[in-house]
């Protein structure tokens, strides 16, 4: 397996701009996370969803921020309007529940920057 | 008061030393998570604990529910461990949000 995908690797953008990320969790697994860090505040849960249902939505930052997830195998994080401070980078992670193991595997992130 | 002490927070070491470095929480938990991050900012679970002693080549993580502390430990350390080691607690399955620690930055020199 390719491990989870994450695009685009870097996205350079203005301020008030969509942003679009998107994930592709490894196959037959049925948790996806997404994470923001920074330097001030470090890694920071955003969202997670277990069989494509949202589950804990409680670090979304604003209503500006939003996630989906259509079907098993695709996700996006989206933000409208974009600050500056949305300025991160942004991890992906998918695990699979099973006795005794809760590994993540984390995508390879986004590098973002609002200008 | 952060929920996820690291400590820590910069460590040198020369190779070939043995390294502590400490987790505490002050949250109930069913897992304690060791990550990696290289420089180059890709992250790779090291293990996931909810009791006892595990361990992984040169790697050996150590959890005390009741003092709610952890340890990872490296032994015979090489330049290539240099990376930032996170912990972050959580639940499992169901409940699997993750709260991290900051974070240390470990190097070590040749």
């Amino acid at each position: 397996d390719a491990g989870v995908i994450q695009s685009p690797r870097h996205e350079v953008t203005e301020m008030g701009q969509e942003v679009t990320l998107r994930c592709k969790p490894i196959s037959g697994h049925d948790y996806l996370f997404w994470y923001r860090q920074t330097m001030m505040r470090g890694l920071e849960l955003l969202i997670y969803f277990n069989n494509n249902v949202p589950i804990d939505d409680s670090g979304m930052p604003e209503d500006r921020f939003s996630a989906k997830m259509p079907n098993a195998s695709f996700s996006t994080l989206k933000i409208q309007p974009s600050e500056p401070r949305d300025s991160a980078v942004y991890f992906c992670a998918s695990s699979y529940l099973a006795e005794n193991t809760d590994t993540q595997y984390f995508g390879p992130g986004t590098r973002l920057t609002v200008l | 008061k952060n929920e996820v002490e690291q400590s820590p927070q910069n460590l040198t070491a020369q190779e070939g030393e043995f390294i502590t470095i400490n987790c505490s929480y002050s949250v109930g938990i069913s897992a304690l998570h060791w990550l990696q991050q290289h420089p180059g900012g890709g992250i790779v679970s090291l293990f996931m604990l909810s009791s006892g002693k595990k361990k992984h080549g040169r790697l050996i993580a150590t959890i005390n529910i009741q003092e709610k502390h952890s340890s990872l430990h490296i032994t015979a350390s090489h330049p290539r461990d240099s990376a930032v080691y996170i912990c972050a607690v959580g639940g499992t399955g169901a409940n699997s949000k993750l709260t991290f620690g900051k974070g240390i930055t470990l190097s070590v020199r040749p």
